[in-house]
């Protein structure tokens, strides 16, 4: 079965330079979400699309802006990164009427920031 | 302040017993609530769930428990086999689509 694709899966940055995170949902998942996860933590929501209009937001930061486009992919533009921006970047999507709530996610994507 | 709690950092079970990871929530609002197992460098993979409006859920060897006057559930797993060694999150959201809130994880070792 098809999974939630993320690119690239490893990224390496300098400070304050900008990174672009991509996110393909699974065929027909019209909602995706983004989180972050740092060392040791649990995932953290950041943003969230429905039919390519943001649904929800959490914890992004300003330097942080995201869209979903007409294909349904979304990417996520991180910009004056920070090192405290090294993490890993989850994307996740859902059926509208998902059975109960569940929603599944990519591998990830590691940013580093130096 | 944590929504969902996970209070055993790690759990070790021996190959073939149950194990069972527990998870409190605090707030009454969540209506649907998730088990997720990881591997490192890996995404989330979803196992179950469970809607407030159920006590039990089973699907295989999985099986979540909800107790909503305790705002407690758990996972059992039965029998525990070494690919379940993983760290185990449990999530909970308010709607069907709404964003995921999750515990810290419980990393379980299955013992041969």
């Amino acid at each position: 079965a098809a999974g939630v694709i993320q690119s690239p899966r490893h990224l390496i940055k300098e400070k304050r330079e900008t990174a672009t995170l991509k996110c393909y949902p699974i065929p027909r998942h019209d909602t995706v979400y983004w989180y972050q996860q740092g060392p040791g933590q649990d995932p953290q929501f950041l943003i969230s699309f429905y039919e390519k209009m943001q649904s929800d937001k959490g914890s992004i930061p300003d330097r942080f802006s995201a869209q979903q486009l007409s294909d349904y992919h979304s990417e996520l533009n991180m910009s004056s990164l920070e090192l405290g921006d090294s993490a890993l970047y989850f994307c996740a999507s859902s059926p509208r009427l998902g059975q109960e709530g569940e929603q599944f996610f990519g591998p990830g994507t590691r940013l580093t920031v130096l | 302040d944590q929504q969902v709690k996970q209070n055993s950092p790690s759990l070790s079970v021996q190959e073939g017993r149950i194990s069972i990871l527990n998870c409190d929530y605090t707030n009454s609002m969540f209506d649907y609530f998730l088990w997720y197992k990881k591997y490192p460098a890996e995404g989330p993979t979803f196992l179950i769930s469970i809607s407030s409006i159920k006590d039990k859920n089973e699907d295989g060897r999985f099986t979540v428990f909800l107790n909503k006057s305790a705002k407690h559930l758990s996972l059992h797993i039965v029998p525990s086999q070494p690919g379940d060694s993983a760290v185990y999150f449990c999530a909970a959201s308010r709607d069907r689509d709404d964003k995921i809130i999750f515990g810290k994880g419980t990393r379980l070792h299955i013992l041969p």
